[in-house]
């Protein structure tokens, strides 16, 4: 069974950063992209990032361009962003979900997780 | 404003069949495959239709999807109330390297 659960949410300031990981099992991890996905309370999904198999692609969504990083550890079976210089706009329900290929580059996500929750506020 | 544009909002009545439409443009669905996600209240999307008419194993054959041009369509025939959720569109954009989503029809069986 594929599993995603993430972590890493919470509570922090604007200006501040967090953390998020996504921790997967029941498939072969380092086979296949990964993206995150958010979804801010009472509106609709966006897109984020996406990372290709063997992180040698990457791309972000212009809103969190030049503030977010994703990485993975194919060895950790693991799924990370970092966010930095977070600001109100970026409270949503972070999830992170599998692509059915090695890149990044499509929109065919056929696993997610329940999501870690962010909030930006002072 | 999304890239791709939905309806916000679709109804029927158990038994009908709805249709939600899903508007791009050139980069985007004109040359990529469309994907379609349900997402019940209070839970994570879920993979519905893929590559424009494709549905995974456990997914009914009442969903169906088509694409055409820069538009795409998702089908629902024999409605029933678990089908009340919200559905999005998603495309990869060539010219903007992302993906992106439609702004999200919510459906409600009345």
């Amino acid at each position: 069974e594929v599993r995603l659960v993430e972590s890493g949410g919470g509570v922090v300031q604007p200006g501040g950063s967090l953390r998020l990981s996504c921790a997967v099992s029941g498939f072969s991890f380092d086979n296949f992209a990964m993206h995150w996905v958010r979804q801010a309370p009472g509106k609709g999904l966006e897109w984020v990032s996406g990372i290709s198999w063997s992180s040698g692609r990457v791309g972000y969504g212009d809103a969190v361009k030049g503030r977010f990083t994703i990485s993975r550890d194919n060895a950790q079976n693991s799924l990370f962003l970092q966010m930095n210089s977070l600001r109100a706009e970026d409270t949503a329900l972070y999830y992170c979900a599998k692509d059915i290929s090695g890149t990044y580059v499509g929109s065919h996500l056929d696993s997610w997780g329940q999501g870690t929750l962010v909030t930006v506020s002072s | 404003q999304s890239l791709l544009t939905q309806p916000p909002s679709a109804s029927g009545t158990p038994g009908q069949r709805v249709t939600i439409s899903c508007s791009g443009g050139s980069s985007n669905i004109g040359i990529n495959p469309v994907n379609w996600y349900q997402q019940l209240p209070g839970t994570a999307p879920t993979l519905l239709i893929y590559t424009n008419d494709r549905r995974p194993s456990g997914v009914p054959d009442r969903f169906s999807g088509s694409k055409s041009g820069t538009s795409a369509s998702l089908a629902i025939s024999g409605l029933q109330s678990e089908d009340e959720a919200d559905y999005y569109c998603a495309a990869w954009d060539d010219s903007l390297n992302g993906v992106f989503f439609g702004g999200g029809t919510k459906l409600t069986v009345l």
